[in-house]
């Protein structure tokens, strides 16, 4: 299994436009997990889904952060508009019993 | 409401001395504490989960309900050790809550 595969790895993008991050999980998985990462912060929970279904979104900054699962083995967090202060590295991880696996990150840099 | 504090925004050691990451939690329930590890451009991994009681790497961690503690302890430091180390606790939800991260720095 490659495990929890990100894509784009980084992704640079001027303010105002619209950035779409994918995920696709571990096959099994019935739970997956958004995540930002930056120095100030460190890591935050953004979002997160059992069986497809957004369970939790507290964590979710603002309106312009939405996220989707349309199926078990793919989801999505879009930014819209983006501004520079979204600037960081977006994880998703999925989880099985308990323990979550990690994707790569994407490294958003909003100029 | 859970909450994970780690004090130590970097640790740094010499190789082979003792290594002790703290990690103190805030939760009304029974949580299960997790250490994850990200190395150097690698992805966050987990080393460690309480109920497991394993040691990995050397690494051991004791859940200390009195101290509300689970620090991560090693007796001697590697230079392969050197990373950031995150401490992160579950309740009853699936949410994992994480504690902003202690980078150790192993220097020879």
């Amino acid at each position: 299994d490659a495990g929890v595969i990100q894509s784009p790895r980084h992704e640079v993008t001027e303010m105002g436009q619209e950035v779409t991050l994918r995920c696709k999980p571990i096959s099994g998985h019935n739970s997956l997990f958004w995540y930002r990462q930056t120095m100030m912060r460190g890591l935050e929970l953004l979002i997160y889904f059992n069986n497809n279904v957004p369970i939790d979104d507290s964590g979710m900054p603002e309106d312009r952060f939405s996220a989707k699962m349309p199926n078990a083995s793919f989801s999505t967090l879009k930014i819209q508009p983006s501004e520079p202060r979204d600037s960081a590295v977006y994880f998703c991880a999925s989880s099985l019993e308990g323990i979550q696996y990690f994707g790569a990150g994407t490294r958003l840099s909003v100029l | 409401a859970q909450r994970v504090t780690q004090p130590e925004k970097l640790l740094s050691v010499f190789k082979g001395a003792p290594v002790e990451l703290k990690c103190n939690y805030s939760y009304s329930g029974s949580p299960e504490l997790f250490w994850y590890v990200q190395y150097s451009r690698q992805r966050l991994q987990l080393l460690l989960r309480h109920i497991s009681r394993e040691s990995i790497k050397g690494f051991t961690a004791d859940l200390n309900k009195g101290e509300t503690s689970f620090h991560l302890k090693k007796p001697f430091a590697q230079e392969e050790d050197s990373a950031m180390y995150y401490c992160a606790l579950t309740g009853t939800a699936s949410k994992l809550t994480f504690g902003t991260g202690t980078r150790l720095q192993v220097t020879l």
